[in-house]
């Protein structure tokens, strides 16, 4: 298994271009997450999902936007590129379940000048 | 208000000593769960251990313990014998039923590093 991929790791956008975050995970989990890393801080949510079809916004969602057309992949939407954006962007799945940890994918580095 | 308060930003501590990282968490949920996890500097989130509020031992995975304190609503992380290697940022996550969908809220972290 390859667990939770992400691509790309890097990326560096100008300010008010749009790109989109690949999130996929092949453990056949209902529930996946956005967060973002922010320099020396903890991991802030952004949207996550309880299953195909069904998102919710987080603590931070403002600038963002999700899909969940399967259940294998979480894609997360950039529009309006900002440099408050600039971050580390972690996506997770869990299989649901009250003792199950959250599965990690190894994150993507974004830069908005 | 803060749910989980990790007041360590740094911690410093000589290769083979113990070491306890502190988490305090606030919820009215008697249903809750506590998580550690490892962030080394390759940026990728390890999961280390799982505390669940109902548990009556304190889990251990390891070299990994967690000093479950119910009454002072604390969740320490205690690794034993440290080595080089546990060098890392370390954060504390809760998740109880006001974070619904299974999702985690976590403290800031403190970074540990061990000197040879």
């Amino acid at each position: 298994n390859a667990g939770v991929t992400q691509t790309p790791k890097f990326r560096i956008l100008k300010i008010g271009q749009s790109m989109t975050l690949q999130c996929a995970q092949d453990m056949n989990h209902n529930y996946m997450y956005w967060y973002r890393q922010d320099p020396g801080m903890g991991l802030k949510l952004i949207y996550y999902s309880v299953g195909a079809g069904i998102t919710d916004k987080g603590e931070v969602p403002n600038g963002y936007n999700v899909s969940r057309s399967t259940t294998e992949d979480f894609p997360l939407r950039l529009e309006l590129a900002a440099p408050s954006q600039t971050s580390v962007y972690f996506c997770a799945s869990s299989p649901g379940g009250w003792n199950y940890e959250q599965f990690f994918g190894p994150g993507t580095r974004l830069t908005v000048l | 208000a803060q749910k989980i308060t990790q007041t360590q930003p740094g911690m410093f501590v000589q290769e083979k000593e113990a070491v306890t990282l502190d988490c305090t968490y606030d919820t009215s949920d008697p249903s809750y769960g506590l998580f550690w996890y490892k962030q080394p500097s390759s940026g990728e989130m390890i999961f280390l251990i799982y505390q669940g509020s109902y548990d009556q031992q304190n889990a251990t995975e390891g070299r990994y313990s967690l000093n479950f304190q119910k009454a002072r609503k604390s969740a320490n992380l205690v690794i034993s014998a440290s080595q080089l290697g546990d060098s890392a940022m370390y954060f504390c996550a809760m998740r109880d039923k006001d974070q619904g969908a299974q999702k985690l809220v976590f403290g800031q972290g403190t970074r540990l590093t061990i000197n040879p």
